[in-house]
C-alpha cells in the first residue's frame, strides 16, 4: 500500500529565509506532483515530475524528485508573503488514483 | 481552460437527509474522483470512476455512493447524512493514459450536517 509522509506539517518561516518541505512515499512510483491550496480555495498544480532526478523551477519555488530514495523535496528560496498556503504532494503510479501527504502549511512572517 | 464546477460550494443539510453533491468537467476527461479534505488529514479518496458507469471504492466509500451515467457528471450522493460527513468535498477529473495526467480540482464544496 502506498503511503506519503509530509514534514514538517506545519512551517512558520521569516520573510527571506530559505526552507524545504519533504515528501517520502512508501513504494516505487512514476508520478509525484506538487500542488498548492490557498485558505478557503481549491488545490492547483505547481509541478509534475516524472523521472528520477526531475527538477522544476517556477519563481522562488523549485522540486525535485529522487527516485531511489523515494522523496521529494519543494525548496522555497527567499520566501515572501504570497507563498503562504498548504502545499500537497501526491504520488501516483500508472493509472491508479493519487494519493496524498497531509500537507504542510506554510505562514511566512515578516 | 479545464474546469471542474461542482455546482454547490456551501450545503446545510439535517442529519438523515439524502444529500447530492454535483460535478462537471468540459474537457473531456476519463477520469473523475471525488474526496473529502478534513483539517489533519488531508485529502481521502471515496469514490473513482475511469469510465461511464462504471466506479470503484476508494479508501473511506462507506456512507456514500456515486453515479456516472455521461462522462462529464460525476455525482456524490450520501443516502442517510450524518454529522461525520461534516467535511469539505472536492471533485477532480483528469485524461487517462501515459503523461502527466494532472488532476484538476474543482472549488470544493463545504456540507455541514446538522
Amino acid at each position: 500500500e502506498l503511503k506519503v509522509e509530509q514534514n514538517p506539517l506545519f512551517l512558520s518561516m521569516q520573510e527571506g529565509k530559505n526552507y524545504t518541505i519533504y515528501c517520502n512515499y512508501s513504494t516505487t512510483s512514476d508520478r509525484l506532483y506538487w500542488y498548492r491550496q490557498d485558505p478557503g480555495k481549491s488545490l492547483e498544480s505547481l509541478f509534475v515530475l516524472l523521472s528520477n532526478g526531475a527538477v522544476k523551477q517556477e519563481g522562488r519555488l523549485m522540486a525535485s524528485l529522487d527516485t531511489k530514495a523515494r522523496l521529494s523535496t519543494l525548496h522555497i528560496t527567499a520566501a515572501v508573503h504570497d507563498l503562504s498556503a498548504t502545499y500537497f504532494c501526491a504520488v501516483g503510479s500508472g493509472n491508479t488514483p493519487l494519493v496524498f501527504g497531509k500537507g504542510t502549511r506554510l505562514s511566512v512572517i515578516a | 481552460d479545464v474546469k471542474v464546477t461542482q455546482s454547490s460550494r456551501y450545503l446545510v443539510k439535517r442529519t438523515g437527509e439524502k444529500v447530492f453533491l454535483e460535478c462537471v468537467q468540459d474537457m473531456d476527461h476519463e477520469n473523475m474522483f471525488w474526496y473529502r479534505q478534513d483539517p489533519g488529514l488531508g485529502l481521502r479518496l471515496i469514490y473513482f470512476s475511469y469510465d461511464v458507469k462504471m466506479k470503484e471504492k476508494g479508501d473511506i466509500p462507506e456512507g456514500y455512493s456515486v453515479s456516472r451515467e455521461k462522462k462529464e457528471r460525476f455525482s456524490l450522493i450520501l443516502e442517510s447524512a450524518s454529522t461525520n460527513q461534516t467535511s469539505m468535498y472536492l471533485c477532480a477529473s483528469s485524461l487517462t493514459g501515459t503523461g502527466a495526467n494532472v488532476l484538476t480540482f474543482g472549488a470544493g464544496s463545504r456540507l455541514t450536517v446538522l
